[in-house]
C-alpha cells in the first residue's frame, strides 16, 4: 500500500526555525515534493528531492533519505505569512507524474 | 505568473445539473494532467489522470461516469461533474508536469458548491 505521514499541526514563533517531517512507504519512488498551501488556495511548489541529501532554497530547505523513507522541510527565519499547510507528496513511479499526497501539516506562526 | 490556469474559480450549481471545469497549461504542452479533489482541512486526493488523445485513468473508487474527463488538446483538460449532488461540493484542482516532471504545477483550483 501507499502511506505518507506528516504531523497534523505545528506551531512556532516568528523568527524561529521549524522542521516538518514526512515519512513514506510507497511501492515505488521517483521523487518527493513539498508544497505550501494557504487556506482556500491551490498548492505552490517549494522543493523537489530525488537523491539523498539536503536541497537549500533561500529560507526553505528540504532533506531526503531514501533508505529511511524520510524527508523533512526546514523553514528558517519564520514569518507570519509562513502560516499555511505544508504538503509532502511522493511520485511513486518512473512512468507517471501522479503524486500521492500526505495528510498535510498545518503550521501556525505566532508573533 | 501562473503556468496552469483553471476556470471557473468558483461555481454554484443546482443539484442534478452538470458543471464543467477547465484546466489549461499556459506556455507549455501537457500530454498528461491530473485532477485532484480536496475536502476542507484534508489533503489532496488524486481522482484521475487525464491523457491527451486517449481515455482518462481513474483512481479506485472514483466513478468515471460521474466525473467525465476530456483531454482534447495538448493544453486543455476538462472535468465535468455530471448529475451533481451536494456531497460533490469540494475544491477541485488540476496539475500538470513541466521540465521532465521535476516541477509539477497546480492550477488555481475551482470551488464547487452544489445546492
Amino acid at each position: 500500500g501507499q502511506n505518507i505521514d506528516q504531523p497534523t499541526e505545528m506551531t512556532a514563533t516568528e523568527g524561529a526555525i521549524v522542521q516538518i517531517n514526512c515519512t513514506y512507504q510507497t511501492s515505488g519512488f521517483n521523487g518527493l515534493f513539498w508544497y505550501q498551501q494557504h487556506a482556500g488556495e491551490a498548492p505552490t511548489f517549494l522543493s523537489y528531492n530525488v537523491l539523498d541529501g539536503l536541497e537549500e532554497k533561500g529560507r526553505f530547505s528540504s532533506f531526503l533519505s531514501r533508505s529511511k523513507g524520510y524527508s523533512y522541510l526546514l523553514l528558517k527565519e519564520l514569518q507570519m505569512k509562513d502560516s499555511a499547510s505544508y504538503l509532502c507528496a511522493v511520485r511513486g513511479s518512473y512512468n507517471t507524474d501522479k503524486l500521492i499526497f500526505g495528510t498535510g501539516t498545518r503550521l501556525q506562526v505566532f508573533p | 505568473g501562473a503556468v496552469v490556469s483553471q476556470h471557473p474559480s468558483r461555481v454554484i450549481c443546482k443539484s442534478g445539473t452538470s458543471v464543467k471545469i477547465e484546466c489549461r497549461s499556459l506556455d507549455f504542452q501537457a500530454t498528461t494532467m491530473f485532477w485532484y479533489r480536496q475536502f476542507p482541512k484534508q489533503s489532496l486526493m488524486l481522482m484521475a489522470t487525464s491523457n491527451e488523445g486517449s481515455k482518462a485513468t481513474y483512481e479506485q473508487g472514483v466513478e468515471k461516469d460521474k466525473f467525465l474527463i476530456n483531454h482534447a488538446s495538448l493544453t486543455l483538460s476538462t472535468l465535468t461533474v455530471t448529475s451533481a449532488h451536494p456531497e460533490d461540493s469540494s475544491f477541485y484542482i488540476c496539475s500538470a508536469p513541466r521540465f521532465s516532471g521535476n516541477t509539477i504545477y497546480f492550477g488555481e483550483g475551482s470551488w464547487l458548491t452544489v445546492v
